[in-house]
């Protein structure tokens, strides 16, 4: 499986734009990256995902490199809530293979 | 609330206790998913239901049995467990089993410490 590598934590002012990175450099070209967030004490949430165009949702958008060796995920303006455990994680499209967490990067969010 | 519900919230029990987590999701989703979250370790996938179908089963011990009676309800049947077992159990559900292209949707999860 291809895997992905994270900071294993990053810290942000509240109301600030957050850049989270991810390297991918074995995704291959019908991997889809996915990113997650778990706040603490629940279960993961859904937070976007992209090919190959970067994507804009009301939560985040993804930036994705154009080799697509990397992506980053951009939360325009932190807030406390926030705060969380962030995961990328690449699933492909050709095969059964699940969603496959890694140690994500937990975000802190200073007032 | 995710669409995606898990009761209990909260179990305590013994090693020689049975019990048993539930988990309901009206999304309209074909599969069903539970993962095992240790403390500081990552989600592991334990058990992988399609169109009620178990597809997938990683290795997990007997004393952890599923049961998907329908496409919208997942069991999770726990006996004889271990300390080591404490953690949280989640459930997610996801429109198809196959593919990159669909998200998953996790419940809040069941927090289980067994005594």
């Amino acid at each position: 499986d291809a895997k992905t590598t994270q900071p294993n934590s990053m810290e942000s002012n509240e109301e600030e734009p957050v850049h989270l990175p991810c390297n991918h450099s074995t995704i291959s070209g019908t991997d889809y990256i996915h990113w997650y967030r778990q706040l603490p004490s629940q279960g993961p949430e859904y937070v976007i995902h992209g090919l190959t165009s970067n994507v804009n949702n009301r939560m985040a958008s993804l930036a994705i490199a154009e080799d697509r060796k990397s992506s980053t995920l951009i939360l325009h303006r932190a807030t406390l809530r926030d705060a969380a455990v962030y995961y990328c994680i690449l699933k492909n499209s050709g095969s059964a293979r699940q969603l496959t967490f890694g140690s994500g990067t937990q975000l802190t969010v200073l007032p | 609330e995710t669409g995606v519900t898990q009761t209990p919230r909260h179990l305590v029990m013994g090693m020689t206790n049975k019990k048993s987590l539930k988990c309901e999701q009206h999304l309209g989703h074909n599969a069903m998913y539970w993962y095992k979250q240790s403390a500081k370790k990552p989600l592991e996938l334990m058990f992988v239901y399609s169109l009620e179908e178990r597809v997938e089963n990683n290795s997990v011990p007997s004393r952890f049995s599923p049961e998907c009676p329908n496409s919208s309800h997942l069991f999770l049947h726990l006996h004889t467990l271990q300390p080591e077992d404490s953690a949280l159990y989640l459930c997610a559900s996801s429109q198809d089993f196959a593919g990159g292209y669909y998200g998953y949707t996790f419940g809040s999860g069941t927090r289980l410490t067994v005594v």
